[in-house]
């Protein structure tokens, strides 16, 4: 499998639940990214890390826990998350450390509808 | 903060037309890329633009870097059904190359 895959496609969960997406990438780069996107709004970045470390949080509600364990494997843990939480939840990565290296690449996404 | 301002913010064209959209900054950017993103799917990249002045072109689409750095401009030549999908500039923002700021998109939908 090539790029970036994002499971589960879509998602429906009530406010009390617990529930992870997960976000892996097959193209050897080192720096991941968790982006929120609503209807009629800009890409909204949550997080970022780099070589396994977080050097983003863009001040994301502690609902949203993110997880790295290795510069292929994203994770974002969701608990006691609001209907204003639904949304599009996509992954990306990028190279880092290289001439054009910055250049982000997107997983399809997860849908969360939360209830 | 910075803000990217895309227009026009939807369109609607004939196949076979050519289309124009751009984006502008608040604030003077070093690289432009620009992704579309299909209804459901992730956005994907389209162009990287580098260097103010800077004309690159992926088949039917040409971008360009402003030479203010400060706006991009995306054509698309000769449209078909499946140039439909929502088009986004971005840039890195003031904190480094990982915080990438996103314009509000362009929805184009193109009539057979």
């Amino acid at each position: 499998e090539t790029g970036v895959t994002q499971t589960p496609r879509h998602l429906v969960m009530g406010m009390t639940n617990k529930k992870s997406l997960k976000c892996e990438q097959h193209l050897g780069h080192n720096a991941m990214y968790w982006y929120k996107q609503s209807a009629k709004k800009p890409l909204e970045l949550m997080f970022v890390y780099n070589f396994k470390e977080q050097t983003e949080n863009n001040s994301v509600p502690s609902r949203f826990s993110p997880e790295c364990p290795n510069s292929s494997h994203l994770f974002l843990h969701l608990h006691t998350l609001q209907p204003e939480d639904s949304a599009l939840y996509l992954c990306a990565s990028s190279q880092e450390g290289v001439a054009g290296g910055e250049t982000q690449y997107f997983g399809p996404g997860t849908r969360l509808l939360v209830l | 903060g910075q803000q990217l301002n895309q227009s026009p913010q939807s369109m609607f064209i004939q196949e076979g037309e050519d289309v124009s959209m751009n984006c502008t900054s608040s604030s003077i950017f070093n690289t432009w890329l620009w992704y579309k993103q299909d209804p459901g799917e992730g956005p994907v990249l389209l162009i990287a633009l580098y260097k103010a002045g800077e004309l690159t072109s992926n088949g039917r689409l040409t971008a360009q870097f402003g030479i203010t750095r400060k706006d991009s401009f995306l054509n698309i030549s000769a449209s078909i059904p499946s140039d439909v999908g929502i088009y986004f500039c971005a840039g890195p923002g003031t904190s480094g190359t990982y915080k990438y700021i996103f314009g509000t998109g362009t929805r184009l939908k193109v009539l057979a």
